[in-house]
């Protein structure tokens, strides 16, 4: 079953607007992760926070995490439309393992209009 | 960052033939690597967990036998899709885990599979 649920579906905003994104998920984790994936593509790896942080940066993104709500976001400021795709967050495998397993939630469709 | 070549990116083929898809980490050494399925506009179903030098790991509900899975080298993992039907057709993607953690993956391009 997947683990993280996202919302909302889809996102559509203007450029320059910020996009939030949510996550949440069922079980104990040791980290989060959200992925990008570009039409017709693989996903690529955005950023991962562990579960003893609260937020972390990287770039125009920023990444929430509240363990006790079990839940994500991830916020992209000043969008473009270079950043339309869809994102999905991601957990490690029951038992919180770090092997490279992960559930990946069902994911949120942006799109940035010019 | 490590990089993950996935051949071919898209493939038509006829019902009840076979196809193979090729997974290579290109500049590390994946001793795990993972298959998945996406259906469009939905999230990534993870099929298999492939092992170097052993028999892969399958998803409850994914057919062994249907979906083939070699990992003869530390390199290098295949899906072949035997005896395919349409509703096979589907993006197929790998991915390895990174070093040095091997907490976060690295996808390659996917397959577009067309069974007609």
């Amino acid at each position: 079953s997947q683990q993280g649920e996202e919302d909302p579906q889809a996102l559509s905003i203007q450029e320059g607007e910020n996009a939030t994104m949510n996550c949440s998920y069922k079980t104990s984790i040791n980290n989060l992760q959200w992925y990008r994936q570009n039409s017709g593509r693989g996903l690529v790896h955005l950023i991962l926070i562990r579960s003893n942080e609260r937020e972390k940066h990287s770039g125009r993104l920023r990444v929430t995490l509240d363990t006790s709500k079990k839940s994500s976001s991830l916020l992209i400021t000043a969008s473009r439309a270079a950043d339309t795709a869809s994102y999905f967050c991601a957990t490690p495998g029951a038992g919180g393992t770090s092997y490279g397993k992960l559930t990946f939630g069902q994911g949120t469709i942006l799109t940035v209009h010019p | 960052g490590a990089v993950v070549s996935q051949h071919p990116s898209w493939v038509i083929c006829k019902s009840g033939t076979s196809v193979k898809i090729e997974c290579r980490s290109l500049d590390f050494q994946a001793t795990t690597m993972f298959w998945y399925r996406q259906f469009p506009k939905q999230s990534l179903m993870l099929m298999a967990t492939s092992n170097e030098g052993s028999k892969a790991t399958y998803e409850q509900g994914v057919e062994k036998d249907k979906f083939l899975i070699n990992h003869a080298s530390l390199t290098l993992s295949t899906l072949t899709v035997t005896s395919a039907h349409p509703e096979d057709s589907s993006f197929y993607i790998c991915s390895a885990s990174g070093l040095p953690t091997n907490e976060k993956l690295f996808f390659g391009s996917g397959t577009q599979l067309s069974v007609l």
